[in-house]
């Protein structure tokens, strides 16, 4: 099973938005409404955000929003803060015969 | 507050065993399917195993499965990972994460296996 695809890094300026694209394949995210992201400072322990593709967690901020499109899912951090630099992951079910869960290569979000 | 905490990492030869904890609070733990999810240096993060609330249920990457074992003592609401046959690629963190609402919800902040001879 390949890792779904994210761009390297995405920078961007305080308060502006960003987006951070996952893209899969028709077996995984084309397939299953079961996408979800996690925020991962290193060091620390990872952190769901969104899942279901779009759903948040209580307690995480509605600046984190999820969205899909084909084989390719989106996270878009909006009104971005000093805290969200951090390494983001994108996950997906990929378990057509059995239990399989895919990663995605991770993007680092930076300040321009 | 909900806590995972990992243990047991360290330093061991290719061929060697090591055996992975993780203890839970802050949850009830005999409600919760679990998972170990690792992540090499430099790399993403990888999902190697599944085990249902009751133990019922178990499921392996293929990067490990036959030498790998998932298992749980719900009583000292802990889960484990034997690992056997360690080769230089399972060198990585090593984090627990319980599963739920089709994503891991909770996680603990890893611990180090480093394999090298």
């Amino acid at each position: 099973q390949s890792a779904l695809t994210q761009p390297r890094s995405v920078s961007g300026s305080p308060g502006q938005s960003v987006s951070i694209s996952c893209t899969g394949t028709r077996n995984d995210v084309g397939f299953y409404n079961y996408v979800s992201w996690y925020q991962h400072h290193p060091g620390k322990a990872p952190k769901l955000l969104i899942y279901d593709v779009t759903k948040r967690p209580s307690g995480v901020p509605d600046r984190f929003s999820g969205s899909k499109s084909g084989n390719t899912a989106s996270l878009t951090i909006s009104g971005l803060q000093a805290e969200d630099e951090a390494d983001y992951y994108c996950c997906s079910y990929a378990g057509t015969y059995t239990f399989t869960y895919v990663f995605g290569t991770g993007t680092k979000v930076t300040f321009l | 507050e909900v806590q995972l905490v990992e243990s047991g990492g360290g330093l061991v030869r290719p061929g060697g065993s090591l055996r992975l904890s993780c203890v839970a609070s802050g949850i009830r733990f005999d409600s919760y399917s679990m998972n170990w999810v690792r992540q090499a240096p430099g790399k993403g993060l990888e999902w190697i195993s599944y085990i249902s609330s009751s133990s019922g249920t178990r499921y392996y990457a293929e990067s490990v499965k036959g030498r790998f074992t998932i298992s749980r003592d719900n009583a000292k609401n802990s889960l484990y990972l034997e690992m056997n046959s360690l080769r230089d690629k399972d060198t990585a963190v090593y984090y627990c994460a319980t599963f739920g609402d089709d994503s891991f919800d909770f996680w603990g902040r890893g611990t180090l296996v480093t394999v090298s001879s």
